[in-house]
């Protein structure tokens, strides 16, 4: 059955540090999310993208963050200086075309120091 | 804005008695909902979804919810509990035109022997 992968499972970096997590979305799939989970809270959208362009985000989502689809298969999430607070599990999700139901990769584990 | 409810954090059942977690939700237009359940360090894996078709939704492991316009409730229940069905379980709703899913806080369900 296909699914959503991500690397790595846990990333430590220390504060102001650049981190790229990593995710391969469903290969037929059109639109693809990031997800945070802070420890003990909701899981918080960040961010929807299709045809090689952000189509919503929150407010969570500043200009710290950015994504990209650089090739067929990835779909990165960047956070470009971290701060103790993005200490949080990250999911990736895809959906397919025609369909709202999201399919959630297993998350990539962000520890700031 | 659209909102998810989960009440009761923690649930405690008999192995063989009925689960039952609920969530209610708030939405200005006819929603897209969805459980997700997710065990110890791993995804978010989805259960089942309800998306404007048949109000009683059947999903896997026996698990199925029933779309309640009048009550705005979306409760999620299984028959006969089992010992692996111990985990969090997350109710979310979406709608036509915004595909970023929300969350609610998440009801950890323990099953005693």
């Amino acid at each position: 059955e296909p699914e959503v992968t991500q690397t790595p499972s846990h990333q430590v970096t220390q504060m102001g540090q650049e981190v790229i997590l990593r995710c391969v979305p469903i290969s037929n799939h059109l639109y693809f999310y990031w997800y945070r989970q802070i420890l003990g809270q909701k899981v918080e959208f960040l961010v929807s993208f299709y045809n090689n362009e952000i189509s919503e985000k929150s407010e969570i989502f500043d200009d710290q963050f950015s994504v990209e689809r650089p090739d067929g298969s990835n779909f990165t999430l960047k956070i470009r200086s971290t701060k103790l607070e993005d200490s949080a599990m990250y999911f990736c999700a895809s959906t397919g075309t025609g369909a709202y139901e999201q399919y959630f990769g297993p998350g990539t584990r962000l520890t700031v120091t | 804005a659209q909102s998810v409810t989960q009440l009761g954090s923690h649930v405690s059942v008999s192995e063989g008695a009925l689960v039952l977690l609920r969530c209610n939700y708030s939405s200005s237009v006819p929603p897209y909902l969805f459980w997700y359940v997710q065990y110890p360090n791993q995804g978010l894996q989805l259960l089942l979804k309800y998306t404007s078709a048949a109000t009683l939704v059947k999903g896997i492991n026996d698990f199925e919810a029933e779309f309640k316009k009048s009550e705005t409730s979306f409760h999620l229940t299984k028959p006969s509990a089992h010992m692996s069905d111990a985990a969090e379980y997350f109710c979310a709703v979406s709608y036509t035109g915004r595909r970023a899913l929300t969350f609610g806080s998440g009801t950890r369900l323990q099953v005693q022997p």
